[in-house]
């Protein structure tokens, strides 16, 4: 069973950076997918892309590429987000999923969600 | 890109009724399809998982079928506590993922 908790809420002026955590405890942390999904109010939910922490290297979704860095680091079990450029639209949810079994991308495991408001 | 066209994008029933939503890929995505709820203020829980499984502890009303590019969600008789916003969700290994555009789910 993989257990994810996300920091806190966030409020950053447009064209900064935030930068999300996700701490996982559970399941094999090196072999499982971690991918970030936001949701904007009254839009749907939008995968930003993911990383599995053994192969190192991140997959983004062409909306958001050059403007996300997803990470992970082994020692401290936490995946992290960084979205650059912050603009208003931007302002959403964003969630940390985790696959239901290593190495697949079905998002079994959720974190509890972190509000990023974008306002000048 | 696969585009998943989700649909209908609201509807409204009573207790107790059959509720269905569907789900078109632009493409064959296999068995990778699974279906999410969102309810306001929580994280998505995942209902079903590979088009048809259900997942631990989701009530038996909760239903998926399809193949290929066309799937199926039902709940059998609805309840007040699936209030919601149902969303498919299709993921590859590359990794490819999509969700779909949601259908949110309102009581009569």
């Amino acid at each position: 069973q993989v257990h994810l908790v996300q920091s806190g809420p966030e409020v950053k002026k447009p064209g900064s950076s935030v930068k999300v955590s996700c701490k996982a405890s559970g399941g094999d942390f090196n072999s499982n997918s971690f991918s970030w999904v936001r949701h904007v109010p009254g839009q749907g939910l939008q995968w930003m892309g993911g990383i599995i922490p053994i192969f190192r290297t991140a997959n983004y979704a062409q909306r958001f590429q050059g403007r996300v860095t997803i990470t992970a680091d082994e020692r401290t079990r936490t995946a992290y987000m960084e979205l650059r450029n912050l603009r208003s639209e931007d302002t959403a949810i964003y969630f940390c999923a985790g696959g239901r079994l290593p190495g697949e991308w079905s998002h079994g495991y959720w974190g509890q969600g972190t509000l990023v408001t974008v306002s000048s | 890109d696969i585009q998943m066209t989700q649909s209908p994008s609201s509807l409204s029933a009573s207790v107790g009724d059959r509720v269905t939503i569907t789900c078109q890929a632009s493409q064959d995505i296999g068995n990778f399809l699974n279906w999410f709820q969102l309810k306001p203020g929580k994280a998505p829980k995942l209902l079903i998982y590979e088009v048809s499984n259900l997942e631990a502890g989701v009530p038996s009303r909760f239903s998926g079928s399809g193949s290929g590019s066309k799937f199926t969600f039902t709940i059998s008789r609805l309840q007040p506590e699936d209030v919601a916003t149902y969303y498919c969700h299709q993921y590859d290994h590359l990794p490819r993922v999509t969700f779909g555009g949601g259908t949110k789910v309102e009581m009569k």
